[in-house]
């Protein structure tokens, strides 16, 4: 089994939409949890932390359920410029896992 | 202040050729981890450097090895290369706490002919 995994997608939503994706993760000592997003044939950037409590970020909201082992993203009113791969990390013991990604298409 | 860097942007190797890679963290960053990410695929932990001592490493063999120097800098050495090396490369740093957020570089394309 794979430490992260993702539902790659593509998720392809009109502008305006709703589009929420999870992440699972199989070690439960994990501490620290992470939404990034990349772009084609750039670097991962930081998108948010996830909180125990969940929390927002103007339009993107982050959940953590321990007891499940999975995260989640949900992005509001979808924007052209939200388009993008969504990578979950987890951190244990130093060291991320990254999952493979969801992709996310917003069209006009 | 600066960014993670590094060099180079792009690299072309035939099999069996060693190669170097060079990253320089964020300012205030002390710890340098390396990431391998093939087309399509999520970064692979490779390892990490924390006072110039590897403290972590993934599932990569021994061809993988790496360096931290005093001033924090980073390099990545891969010996061997085989074709399936062909990858983004990417250095993150960070400050040296558990759980703390990683910054990423541009990364070096690695191809492998």
């Amino acid at each position: 089994r794979k430490e992260v995994e993702q539902d790659p997608g593509p998720f392809n939503v009109p502008e305006g939409a709703t589009v929420a994706f999870n992440c699972t993760y199989s070690n439960s000592a994990s501490q620290s949890f992470f939404w990034y997003r990349q772009d084609c044939r750039k670097e991962p950037k930081l998108l948010m932390s996830v909180y125990s409590s969940g929390n927002e970020d103007g339009r993107f909201t982050a959940q953590l359920n321990r007891a499940s082992q999975y995260i989640s993203l949900l992005i509001r009113d979808s924007k052209l410029s939200d388009s993008a791969t969504y990578l979950c990390v987890v951190i244990g013991d130093y060291k991320l896992s990254f999952g493979a990604g969801t992709t996310v298409t917003v069209r006009a | 202040d600066a960014g993670v860097t590094q060099s180079p942007t792009h690299l072309i190797k035939t099999r069996g050729q060693q190669v170097t890679l060079r990253c320089s963290p964020k300012s205030g960053h002390d710890t340098v981890s390396w990431y391998q990410q093939a087309l399509g695929q999520g970064p692979q932990f490779i390892f990490q450097y924390y006072e110039e001592e590897e403290r972590q490493r993934g599932n990569f063999p021994d061809r993988f090895s790496g360096h931290q120097f005093p001033n924090y800098s980073s390099e990545l050495n891969v010996n061997a290369l085989l074709l399936g090396d062909s990858a983004l490369y990417l250095c993150a740093s960070s400050a040296p706490v558990m759980g703390e957020t990683q910054y990423f570089g541009p990364g070096t394309r690695l191809l492998v002919l």
